[in-house]
């Protein structure tokens, strides 16, 4: 098993451009999330579905869009990228609904506003 | 909200001792209280959790308390190997919110 899969691994962008972050899991998990992590900040929530056909807000959504594909796939577009969304951006699953269940996450894309 | 803080924020130890992190929350509801490790360049990797009817639990070389009344719960990690340096974040949860500190970088020095 593949486990939580995110492309592309590496992106740079220039500040205005959209582009869709893709994340797909094979674990056949309900749950789905979106992190972006900042040195110093550790993981913040941008949004999380909690099972196919429902998404809702975390922390920080703005400037940002999700799209639960299928039950497998949750996508994270920035529609007009700005330099304060470079990040490292981290996907991750759970077997079930809440957040107080274990998730496991992917290798991450790493993007770069400029 | 939920508010974790997490200390120290750095921690160097000799290969072979003990490394201890602490973490507080806020919110008394929450009741999950994973533990995560990350490697340079790497996912966060689960590697204990606790969930709040429980004051301990151990795997292996790591075990997790959790106090309640005090609201913090720590990480303790013995007989330390250069492969444990990483950087640990610990997280407080309810059903609605997952809330990570912002982590401790332990080195471990053979």
């Amino acid at each position: 098993n593949a486990g939580v899969t995110q492309t592309p691994k590496f992106q740079v962008l220039k500040t205005g451009q959209s582009m869709t972050l893709q994340c797909a899991q094979d674990m056949n998990h309900n749950s789905m999330y979106w992190y972006r992590q900042d040195p110093g900040m550790g993981l913040r929530l941008i949004y999380y579905s909690a099972s196919e056909g429902t998404t809702d807000k975390g922390e920080v959504p703005n400037g940002y869009n999700v799209s639960r594909l299928n039950k497998r796939e949750f996508s994270l577009r920035l529609e007009s990228a700005a330099p304060s969304q470079t990040s490292v951006y981290f996907c991750a699953s759970s077997e079930v609904g809440g957040f107080n269940q274990p998730q496991h996450f992917g290798d991450g894309t790493r993007l770069s506003i400029l | 909200g939920e508010n974790v803080e997490q200390h120290p924020s750095t921690l160097s130890v000799q290969e072979g001792d003990s490394a201890v992190i602490k973490c507080t929350y806020s919110d008394s509801a929450s009741n999950y209280f994973p533990w995560y490790k990350q490697e340079l360049g790497k996912r966060p990797q689960l590697i204990i959790d606790i969930r709040s009817n429980v004051g301990e639990k151990k795997d292996q070389r790591i075990a997790v308390t959790l106090n309640k009344t005090a609201k913090h719960f720590s990480l303790h990690i013995t007989e330390t190997q250069p492969e444990d340096s990483a950087v640990y974040f610990c997280a407080a949860s309810s059903n609605y919110k997952l809330t990570f500190g912002k982590g401790t970088l332990l080195t471990v020095n053979p």
